[in-house]
């Protein structure tokens, strides 16, 4: 079965300090990961795709197959950060919906 | 990307009567779904709206509360039948132009009060 695992629910920092949003997965295949972000009465959208490879906004997620994890990372938080984080995974193939984590709440404090 | 105009924005309803959300993209987009997101919680997929065929849902989503209609691959509409104050929530259209690991685009959301 696929599943997306975000342990933490809350997650708290100081301004300056570095983040780490861990991210686990269960699936049997190749899939495609992803971290979306809903900041303060905004819509979701995406914030990075692991096949892109591409850093947004200072965040980065690296794909490790061996340890079934995505985890998304930045280096110094910043108070606009704030927001809440998903991780989400698509089957390569096939025409199915994302499989959402349960989502992370990233609160920054000045 | 995919532009994603989701309506009404908000509503009040009162107990027993429906509404319809509507979801409409400006291009035509293979794969559309409906979530319900209760606030700052998750998602929980309630169906995906097929063009041309009945929308197929998840467990514990049934047609006769939630029916779906996707009349063509610009637009779909989610009625929330005989309410009651625990469907009390966001609603939210997705689209997906339906190759294996595409990107999901979100609408803004409903947000559905029912007293």
């Amino acid at each position: 079965a696929q599943r997306v695992t975000q342990p933490e629910k809350l997650l708290s920092v100081f301004k300056g300090a570095p983040v780490e949003l861990k991210c686990n997965y269960s699936y049997s295949g190749s899939p495609e990961l992803f971290w979306y972000v809903q900041y303060s009465r905004q819509r979701l959208q995406l914030l990075l795709r692991h096949i892109s490879r591409e850093s947004i906004k200072g965040f980065t997620a690296d794909l490790n197959k061996g340890e079934t994890s995505f985890h998304l990372k930045k280096p110094f938080a910043q108070e606009e950060d704030s927001a809440m984080y998903y991780c989400a995974l698509s089957p390569l193939s096939g025409n199915t919906p994302l499989v959402f984590g349960k989502g992370t709440r990233l609160s920054v404090i000045a | 990307s995919a532009v994603i105009s989701q309506k009404p924005s908000r509503d009040i309803c009162q107990r027993g009567t429906s509404l319809t959300i509507q979801c409409q993209v400006d291009s035509q987009v293979t794969m559309m779904f409906w979530y319900r997101q209760q606030p700052g919680q998750s998602l929980t997929l309630i169906a995906t709206a097929n063009q041309g065929s009945e929308a197929t849902y998840e467990s514990g989503f049934v047609i006769d509360k939630f029916p779906i209609s996707r009349p063509n691959l610009t637009f779909s509409t989610l009625t929330v039948s005989n309410m009651s104050p625990e469907d009390s929530s966001i609603y939210l259209c997705s689209v997906a132009t339906g190759t294996g690991g595409d990107i999901q685009y979100f609408g803004a959301g409903t947000r559905l009060s029912v007293l």
